[in-house]
């Protein structure tokens, strides 16, 4: 099956810095999604990319689709407390069935005010 | 316009009962998937309902089914309960057809617990 590997696992930061998280897939997405999870809820969208280079921001966070299809990446500016959480990325293949989202294993970002 | 509505947000169940799970998704949504999350395994798949049919089904035994009902709401169902179903169920609805972008989006979650 498809593997997508979501790096880093864990991230400790202080308040103020920027964050790099990415997805690396084994095999061609056609959408790449991104979400955050805060404890005991469920995963919120964050962002959502369509095509290949593809750079959408959405306030302090910024997410692009590569250019080979087979990664996305995240980033956050300034970060602040309330960044804290599970981000995960997911896919959707472009085998032509689109039923099945792939989901990273996530980065949980702790942010330290 | 609301999100998607799980419900119970909590529940506790002892080994060998069954439980079921109830989603309705957001307004329009015609497509239901069920998702399993646990710390060790995270997001599992565990199927998808378009149309009151289910379309794909993820790696879980038979003691996990679903169905939609015609108003799309939908309902899982987990019989003979093990330690190893504990796990918070998600449920995510998502447009079809030609306004389907791909966007999944997820309800908060019942969190299952089994003793």
């Amino acid at each position: 099956g498809q593997q997508l590997n979501q790096s880093p696992q864990s991230m400790f930061i202080q308040e103020g810095e920027d964050v790099s998280m990415n997805c690396t897939s084994s095999s061609i997405f056609n959408t790449w999604l991104w979400y955050k999870q805060d404890p005991g809820e469920g995963p919120v969208l964050l962002i959502a990319l369509y095509k290949a280079g593809e750079l959408t921001s959405n306030g302090r966070l910024t997410a692009q689709f590569g250019i080979t299809r087979k990664d996305s990446f995240l980033n956050i500016s300034a970060s602040i407390p309330s960044d804290v959480g599970i981000y995960f990325c997911a896919g959707w293949d472009s085998g032509g069935s689109n039923y099945k989202l792939t989901f990273g294993k996530g980065t949980l970002l702790t942010v330290n005010p | 316009k609301a999100g998607v509505t799980q419900t119970p947000r909590y529940l506790i169940k002892t080994r060998g009962q069954q439980v079921t799970l109830s989603c309705s998704p957001i307004s329009g949504h015609r497509s239901v998937s069920w998702y399993q999350q646990t710390p060790g395994q995270g997001l599992q798949f565990l199927f998808e309902y378009f149309s009151e049919t289910q379309r794909n089904k993820g790696n879980f035994p038979g003691r996990f089914s679903g169905r939609q009902f015609s108003n799309s709401r939908s309902e899982m169902n987990v019989s003979t309960l093990e330690l190893g179903d504990s796990a918070l169920y998600l449920c995510a609805s998502r447009s079809s057809g030609v306004a389907n972008t791909g966007e999944l989006f997820f309800g908060e979650g019942s969190r299952l617990t089994v003793l």
